[in-house]
C-alpha cells in the first residue's frame, strides 16, 4: 500500500538557519511522482515541486532543494537561510498513478515550520 | 481573481442536515477535485472530475456524499445527514490538463464545515 510519512511533526527555527523536512515514502509501483506543497497560514495549499520516479537529480529553486534517492525511498525538502515567511505546513505526496488521474495524491501528516525572527 | 474559489467559507449545521458546497476551478482547468482535509492532517483525496464526468471516488465517499459538475464548469459537493465525523475542511483543487504539469493541483482556501 502507498503511504507517506513525515516524521517530524514541527520544526522551529530562527531566522536564516537552514532547515530540512524529511519525507519517506512507500509504494509498489515503479512509476509515480513525489511532490511538495506548502500551506500557509491563510490555508490554502500551494504546489511546490513535482518529481518522476525516473529522475533522481536533485533540483534547486533559489532558497529551496529538494534530495530525491529511491534506494531510501525519500523525498527531502531543504530551506536554505530561512525566512519568516517560510512559516507554513508543508506536506510531501506521492501519486502512482501514471495513467489515471494523477491527481489522487497520498499526502503525508505535514511538518509546521515555524521560523522566528 | 482567477484562482479557484469555494463557498461558503465556512458553515456551521446541526447533525442530520444537508449541506452543499460550491467550487469554481480555474477556467481553462478541466479537472476538478475534492479532498477532506482534518485537524493536522494531510488532505485526503475524495473524488475527481475530467470534464463533467466524474471518473474516480474514494471510499471516504459514503453514500451521504454526492459531487457534480454538471456543465464541466463548477462543481458542488452536498453531504446528506450530517454527522459530527463528518467536520473538515473540505478542498477543491483544480488542474491543467497537460501532462508536463501532472499532479500540480490548484486548491482554494476551503469550507469549512462544523457539524454541531
Amino acid at each position: 500500500a502507498q503511504k507517506v510519512t513525515q516524521a517530524q511533526t514541527e520544526i522551529s527555527v530562527v531566522e536564516k538557519e537552514d532547515v530540512t523536512l524529511d519525507c519517506v515514502y512507500e509504494t509498489r509501483d515503479t512509476t509515480y511522482y513525489l511532490f511538495w506543497y506548502k500551506q500557509p497560514p491563510s490555508g490554502e495549499l500551494v504546489f511546490l515541486i513535482r518529481r518522476n520516479s525516473f529522475d533522481e537529480q536533485n533540483e534547486i529553486s533559489g532558497r529551496y532543494s529538494w534530495n530525491f534517492q529511491k534506494s531510501t525511498s525519500s523525498f527531502n525538502f531543504t530551506i536554505t537561510a530561512s525566512q519568516v515567511v517560510d512559516s507554513a505546513v508543508y506536506f510531501c505526496a506521492l501519486s502512482e498513478r501514471y495513467g489515471g488521474s494523477q491527481g489522487n495524491l497520498i499526502f503525508g501528516k505535514g511538518t509546521k515550520l515555524s521560523v522566528k525572527p | 481573481d482567477t484562482g479557484v474559489s469555494q463557498d461558503p467559507r465556512h458553515k456551521i449545521t446541526k447533525r442530520g442536515q444537508n449541506v452543499t458546497f460550491r467550487c469554481d476551478p480555474i477556467s481553462e482547468h478541466n479537472r476538478l477535485y475534492w479532498y477532506r482535509q482534518t485537524l493536522g492532517q494531510g488532505p485526503e483525496f475524495l473524488t475527481y472530475f475530467q470534464n463533467e464526468a466524474q471518473l474516480e471516488k474514494s471510499r471516504l465517499l459514503s453514500d451521504r456524499f454526492s459531487a457534480e459538475r454538471p456543465k464541466g464548469s463548477f462543481s458542488t459537493l452536498e453531504i446528506q445527514r450530517t454527522e459530527q465525523g463528518d467536520s473538515a475542511m473540505y478542498l477543491c483543487a483544480s488542474s491543467p490538463v497537460a501532462a508536463s504539469r501532472t499532479g500540480e493541483l490548484f486548491f482554494g482556501e476551503g469550507s469549512r464545515l462544523t457539524v454541531l
